[in-house]
């Protein structure tokens, strides 16, 4: 069975940093990219960045394109999102995602992880 | 970057009826659209993958088709655990970009 397990999520400063971390099982893990979804309070869904199963090619939103970084650990099997430089924008629920082979459909998602940017 | 467009921003609808979703793109995606089903408190989850396919376990009653710039998801016959927010999103080309979704209410 695949899982996705986000976890690191909290309230931080604008201008603070956070690193979330997100636990995957159940799949070949060098076999898929990897993403980072998130959603705003009430809003809809907003892709924020990917990595690919050999973490050879990134890609990133505009706007978070500077401030974040995507990683993954292939012997931990953890996909990783450092966020710097936060703002009261990026407080969402950040969802850990799977991409099927070949850059496929987003197949599997985590339960999210809540990031609050706020004084 | 693609930009999507839903439509209707809501749909209301009473169980056993058939619901017709639309996503528009601002230029073709050669037929590489998913839709999400998304309910309260609950992560996503993907129903159709490449406009027409659907995912593991996926019931019937739901199908996708279009191509080029235009596609749709189909509910064939509603049933109430079905009435929830519909996202759609194409893979054709980065930035990876969501539409708004379509939210399906019980009339």
């Amino acid at each position: 069975e695949v899982q996705m397990l986000e976890s690191g999520g909290g309230l931080v400063q604008p201008g603070g940093s956070l690193r979330l971390s997100c636990a995957v099982s159940g799949f070949t893990f060098s076999s898929h990219a990897l993403s980072w979804v998130r959603q705003a309070p009430g809003k809809g869904l907003e892709w924020v960045s990917t990595i690919s199963p050999s973490s050879d090619l990134t890609f990133y939103a505009d706007s978070v394109k500077g401030r974040f970084t995507i990683s993954r650990d292939p012997s931990k099997s953890m996909l990783y999102l450092q966020m710097n430089s936060l703002r009261a924008e990026d407080t969402a629920v950040y969802f850990c995602v799977r991409r099927d082979v070949n850059w496929g459909s987003h197949d599997y998602w985590g339960q999210g992880t809540l990031v609050t940017v706020s004084s | 970057e693609i930009f999507l467009t839903q439509s209707p921003a809501t749909l209301s609808l009473s169980p056993g009826e058939r619901a017709t979703l639309s996503c528009r793109a601002s230029q073709t995606i050669r037929g590489l659209l998913a839709w999400y089903q998304q309910k309260p408190g609950q992560a996503p989850r993907l129903l159709i993958y490449d406009a027409s396919s659907r995912a593991t376990g996926i019931p019937a009653r739901f199908s996708g088709s279009g191509s080029g710039t235009d596609f749709t998801l189909t509910i064939s016959s509603l049933e109430p655990e079905d009435f929830a927010v519909y996202y759609c999103q194409q893979r054709s080309a980065w930035p990876l970009t969501f539409g708004q979704g379509t939210r399906l209410e019980i009339k």
